[in-house]
């Protein structure tokens, strides 16, 4: 049964804070997506990583990092985190097909106080 | 440029009822189209996917056709039932642009007995 697992599922921080949110896949993956999910937005896409150690902004990567250090392992950083940034996030990873859906994982809800 | 325009909802439909969420795309070319499913408390899962013109995705009784002359994806269910509770989204992949999902804004699905 494949797999995408997030750290957390809830987390509550405080402003300015460091923040790391993980996700590991077991899939074998080489694709691999932070979104952050808002009522009334959809799904916005964070940041997105087509290989190890490689990343590409998506729609809304002000505020935010990323690090793929390793194929299964895909990390969002909030450097100093804001309470703009309370959202649910959500990790997915896909192979390279165009035709291969993307697999979620059961994101996680930060509260940033 | 690609992207996807879902119903508003949200909808609320007695048990047994005929359902159908409206979707249509815009894109170059003909991308793969799928319909994700988000349970509360959930991250997405997919429902179903079609990869090509007239192509019919299908799963736990749900149906959408690919359709490129009025660039749809209708998803439609005969019968709902109160487990069908959720929000939906309606996503196609960008050809280019490295495996992107571009997603709908959701509609909440509400199923009451």
């Amino acid at each position: 049964d494949v797999k995408v697992t997030q750290s957390s599922r809830y987390l509550v921080k405080r402003t300015g804070e460091k923040v790391f949110l993980e996700c590991v896949q077991d899939m074998d993956h080489e694709n691999m997506f932070w979104y952050r999910q808002d009522p009334g937005l959809g799904l916005r896409l964070i940041y997105f990583s087509y290989d190890v150690k490689m990343k590409e902004k998506g729609d809304i990567p002000e505020g935010y990092s990323v690090s793929r250090e390793k194929k299964e392992r895909f990390s969002l950083i909030l450097e100093s985190a804001s309470t703009n940034q309370t959202s649910m996030y959500l990790c997915a990873s896909k192979a390279t097909s165009q035709y291969n859906e993307q697999f979620f994982g059961p994101g996680t809800r930060l509260t940033v106080l | 440029g690609n992207s996807v325009t879902q119903m508003e909802g949200p909808v609320t439909l007695s048990e047994e009822a005929f359902l159908t969420i409206n979707c249509t795309y815009t894109a170059t070319g003909y991308p793969s189209l799928f319909w994700y499913v988000q349970y509360p408390g959930e991250g997405l899962q997919l429902l179903l996917k079609a990869t090509k013109a007239d192509d019919k995705g299908s799963n736990k009784g749900f149906e959408a056709t690919y359709r490129k002359e009025t660039t749809s994806f209708h998803l439609e269910k005969g019968s709902v039932q109160v487990s069908d509770s959720a929000v939906y989204f309606c996503a196609q992949v960008k050809i280019q642009g490295a495996q992107k999902l571009v997603f709908g804004q959701g509609t909440r699905l509400t199923i009451n007995p």
